[in-house]
């Protein structure tokens, strides 16, 4: 069965702050995507990463893939109050099926 | 265009019953999922639709079933309710099952007392 770890679990910071957090899988992604759920609402998704060693970049976010294609990380730069949320990422095993990380809880400081 | 729709968005039920959930997905799609989210086991994946089929299903009980209808719409039911089955349910819709974007509604907050 495969595992997702994300880290850390929780993260709060100032506002302008920079911070990373982590994706992790015991077995290789079939493709990574990375998702942000706001409280009250369902996860929106923010990328789609399949290629070993990829950045995608979203304004202040940046994503990475690592070589291997079974971890990942979210770079946000200069954090602001409405990064505030629920980072998720998911396995896309197949067709509308996620297989979800454990989620980093960021909260980000006025 | 209308987003994914989820009726009720609170729900409040008592041990021993049983409750039926809604999702409209988006028009035009085709494919809806739904996902379990808790504290404890995080989203967990429960069934998947396309087509008025299911095509894929998570690790649940029996207890937890689902149906799609010939507008795309889709219901999942949960009998038999435990104190464990509190959480946000959670729907999804995709034109197709191998789309790389699924659209989450906000879903349905489900107590059991």
């Amino acid at each position: 069965t495969q595992l997702l770890e994300q880290s850390p679990q929780f993260l709060s910071i100032q506002e302008g702050e920079n911070l990373t957090v982590y994706c992790n899988s015991s077995s290789v992604f079939s493709s990574l995507q990375w998702y942000r759920q706001e409280p009250g609402e369902g996860p929106v998704l923010l990328v789609t990463v399949v290629t070993g060693g990829e950045v995608k970049k979203l304004k202040r976010l940046t994503f990475q893939f690592g070589d291997a294609r079974k971890d990942s990380s979210l770079h946000i730069t200069a954090a602001q109050p409405g990064d505030t949320g629920l980072y998720l990422c998911a396995d896309q095993t197949g067709a509308n099926n996620l297989f979800f990380g454990t989620g980093t809880r960021l909260t980000v400081i006025p | 265009k209308a987003g994914v729709t989820q009726t009720p968005r609170y729900l409040i039920k008592t041990r021993g019953q049983q409750v039926t959930l809604s999702c409209s997905p988006i028009s035009g799609h085709r494919s809806v999922s739904w996902y379990q989210q808790t504290p404890g086991q995080g989203l967990q994946f429960l069934f998947e639709y396309f087509s008025e089929t299911q095509r894929n299903k998570g690790n649940f009980p029996g207890r937890f079933s689902g149906r799609q209808f010939s507008n795309s719409r889709s219901e999942m039911n949960v009998s038999t309710l435990e104190l464990g089955d509190s959480a946000l349910y959670l729907c999804a819709s995709s034109s197709q099952p191998m789309n790389t974007e699924a659209f989450f509604g906000q879903g349905t907050r489900l107590t059991v007392v």
